[in-house]
């Protein structure tokens, strides 16, 4: 089936330090990507939505200044937190589908821990 | 908001079948009904999906009502590696793209 690798893991900075987390799609191309995030016990919470070569779509509530997402190729899409604080630590998820794709594949996640 | 009601929590016994229901019944004609697990600390792992028909495939099996507002997973012969949270979600069309709605799942426990 088609995979979906997120990197990295697990990822622990400082306050006001910007993380990288990164999605590819290993065996298909990816037009669509997901980025969620996931408090403890809680349901999957979508932030944006990303379109391969477009701009992304952010849900209510989320700062797009803060949460940078990057799609520019059909396998790769990036979210970039921004001067992380303590408040920002999460589980976040990628998950990605292709043209016609009726199955959506999620990322392994990123717990982020900010100090 | 969440277009699926499912009960919080649900115990099974080891090799026994498991049935999770929910509850969509403000679903419409073309949205599917999707099955997701998700095991602590992991990214979701799809297990079934179904439109009005149902579905089975090596993990599970979906039975989904005829007037399409309620549906039933089952693992037919479930294992203690079936503990995990159970999400049952409608995919709808927003904004030109297919979004998964997330409700706040079932949460299975499989007891030896």
């Amino acid at each position: 089936g088609a995979v979906v690798s997120q990197h990295p893991s697990w990822v622990i900075c400082k306050s006001g330090t910007s993380v990288k987390i990164e999605c590819r799609s290993l065996d298909f191309q990816a037009t669509t990507m997901f980025w969620y995030r996931q408090f403890p016990k809680q349901s999957l919470m979508l932030m944006a939505t990303s379109n391969e070569g477009s701009k992304a779509t952010y849900e209510q509530g989320v700062e797009k200044d803060k949460f940078l997402i990057n799609h520019a190729s059909l396998t790769l899409s990036t979210l970039t937190v921004t001067s992380a604080h303590p408040e920002d630590s999460s589980f976040y998820i990628c998950s990605a589908t292709g043209t016609g794709d009726e199955k959506l594949f999620f990322g392994s996640g990123t717990q982020l821990s900010v100090l | 908001d969440a277009k699926t009601t499912q009960p919080p929590s649900m115990d099974c016994a080891e090799g026994r079948a498991a049935n999770l229901p929910c509850n969509h019944s403000t679903i419409s004609g073309n949205e599917y009904v999707y099955w997701y697990r998700q095991i602590h600390s992991q990214g979701p792992q799809y297990i079934i999906h179904g439109l009005k028909n149902n579905e089975t495939n090596e993990m599970a099996s979906l039975i989904i009502t005829e007037d399409r507002k309620s549906s039933t997973l089952i693992l037919p012969h479930a294992t203690l590696r079936d503990t995990a949270v159970y999400y049952c979600i409608v995919r709808v069309l927003l904004d030109s793209n297919y979004q998964l709605i997330w409700g706040a799942g079932t949460k299975l426990i499989i007891k030896p």
